[in-house]
């Protein structure tokens, strides 16, 4: 079984509908963080947290909230979906701030 | 502003070293070098990383500039499976990874 899972893996939405986003982890890791990906470019950090009590912004945290529901379970909400959120989706997790992450598979959403 | 830059392609022949280049001018002292890799229809993979010193594992070596300013993934012998986006990040402050457009290497059979 994979360490990191990520559901759904692929997603069509309308504009203005709340979506969520889930990641599970079997890793013990105390650290998660949601990237996307827009087609030919980098990763980009939306969220991380570093323990169920610590969550802060990335890069792009506009238009997305999250929540750690436990150790394991990291969610990502898009609260009124828009076409320019379009992606693809990545959790992570890692054991420490300069430690590895390990990616999940990926959710690809599309809102139309 | 981009923190790291990569050439978008390189190329290389089937069991030949590859030595992907990257510069990040604006490096601070705190800031560690991670090189990852995504290979299609995949989330990213850990390769390597590092501080200052050049760095060895099963995978691949990391050549640091001592000014630090750049920095050198290389493949010792590269095979199909190593073809894949090779993304060279920082992590500021340790906390977040900031990823550029990356290396699209091609691997010639």
């Amino acid at each position: 079984d994979a360490d990191v899972t990520q559901t759904p893996r692929n997603r069509i939405t309308k504009t203005g509908k709340r979506i969520m986003l889930e990641c599970s982890q079997t890793k013990g890791h105390d650290r998660m963080y949601w990237y996307r990906q827009d087609p030919g470019l980098g990763l980009r950090l939306i969220y991380y947290s570093f323990d169920v009590k610590d969550i802060n912004k990335g890069e792009i945290s506009d238009g997305y909230s999250v929540s750690r529901q436990a150790q394991a379970k990291f969610s990502l909400s898009l609260e009124s979906a828009i076409p320019n959120q379009t992606a693809l989706y990545f959790c992570a997790t890692s054991e420490g701030t300069f430690y590895e992450q390990y990616f999940g598979p990926g959710t690809r959403l599309t809102v139309t | 502003d981009a923190k790291t830059t990569q050439p978008n392609s390189m190329e290389s022949n089937e069991e030949e070293p590859v030595h992907l280049p990257c510069n990040h001018s604006t490096i601070s002292g705190t800031d560690y070098i991670h090189w990852y890799r995504q290979l299609p229809s995949q989330g990213p993979e850990y390769v390597i990383h590092g501080l200052t010193s050049n760095v060895n594992n099963r995978m691949a070596s990391l050549a640091i500039a001592e000014d630090r300013k750049s920095s050198t993934l290389i493949l010792h012998r590269a095979t199909l499976r190593d073809a894949a986006v090779y993304y060279c990040i920082l992590s500021v402050t340790g906390n977040q990874f900031y990823f550029g457009t990356g290396t699209s290497l091609t691997v010639i059979p």
